[in-house]
């Protein structure tokens, strides 16, 4: 059982815009930035985004992140195949002094 | 270029031990926090452990307190995970990744751990 709550898969037609949700309490997502990865299998995970939009160079401005109270939201648009992963949010705990994750969602693009 | 290489997994049997190690290059190591994430088969990420660029603050996760222990050599680039009493359920591949934000931005490429009889 995650600290943070996944849809577990959500899944959009190449083009589309798809949103993952993140809910958490007011210890993590309520009182620190939340950071979003997508990981494919067998490689290394990669930064994506942070709430307040700052992206690593490289990552294209179709992943966005926003916050509202305890719960965090990425959304993906213009949906290519490329971006068929797992996603996970995280951030830190104060109330467990540990890092969290979510569960991950699996995106796939139809 | 940001780098961060973990080696040591391996196969081990339960009650047994294993040391991690993640050397880092491309960045002013001894000012970053440095974390350990592991991912088990078919399952998320989970984090495991941090330590600060002093040393000063160390962090584990809950089910790994008592049995892991984090530290690190500033001279060297690297930071270790000591893991001990290894039981099945630690089957993972452990990640090393520098602190951003509140979390972690560049991760490595993982190193396999195999705890079984």
């Amino acid at each position: 059982q995650s600290v943070l709550t996944q849809p577990p898969s959500v899944s959009a037609a190449p083009g589309q815009t798809v949103t993952i949700s993140c809910s958490g309490s007011t210890s993590n997502i309520g009182g620190n930035s939340v950071s979003w990865y997508q990981h494919v299998p067998g490689t290394a995970p990669k930064l994506l985004v942070s709430d307040n939009n700052e992206r690593p160079s490289g990552i294209p401005d179709r992943f966005s992140a926003s916050k509202s109270g305890t719960s965090a939201t990425l959304g993906i648009t213009g949906l290519q195949t490329g971006d068929e992963a797992d996603y996970y949010c995280g951030t830190w705990d104060g109330s467990l002094s540990a890092g969290v994750f979510g569960g991950g969602t699996k995106l796939t693009v139809l | 270029e940001v780098q961060l290489v973990e080696s040591g997994g391996g196969p081990v049997k339960p009650g047994g031990s294993l040391r991690l190690s993640c050397v880092a290059s491309g960045f002013t190591f001894s000012i970053y926090t440095i974390h350990w994430v592991r991912q088990a088969p078919g399952r998320g990420l989970e984090w495991v452990s941090s330590i600060s660029s002093s040393s000063s603050y160390i962090n584990y996760a809950g089910s790994v307190k008592g049995r892991f222990s984090i530290s690190r050599d500033n001279v060297k680039n690297s930071v270790y995970l000591q893991m001990n009493s290894l039981r099945a359920e630690d089957t993972a591949v452990y990640y090393c990744a520098r602190a951003h934000s509140n979390l972690v931005d560049y991760w490595g490429q993982g190193t396999l751990v195999t705890v079984s009889s």
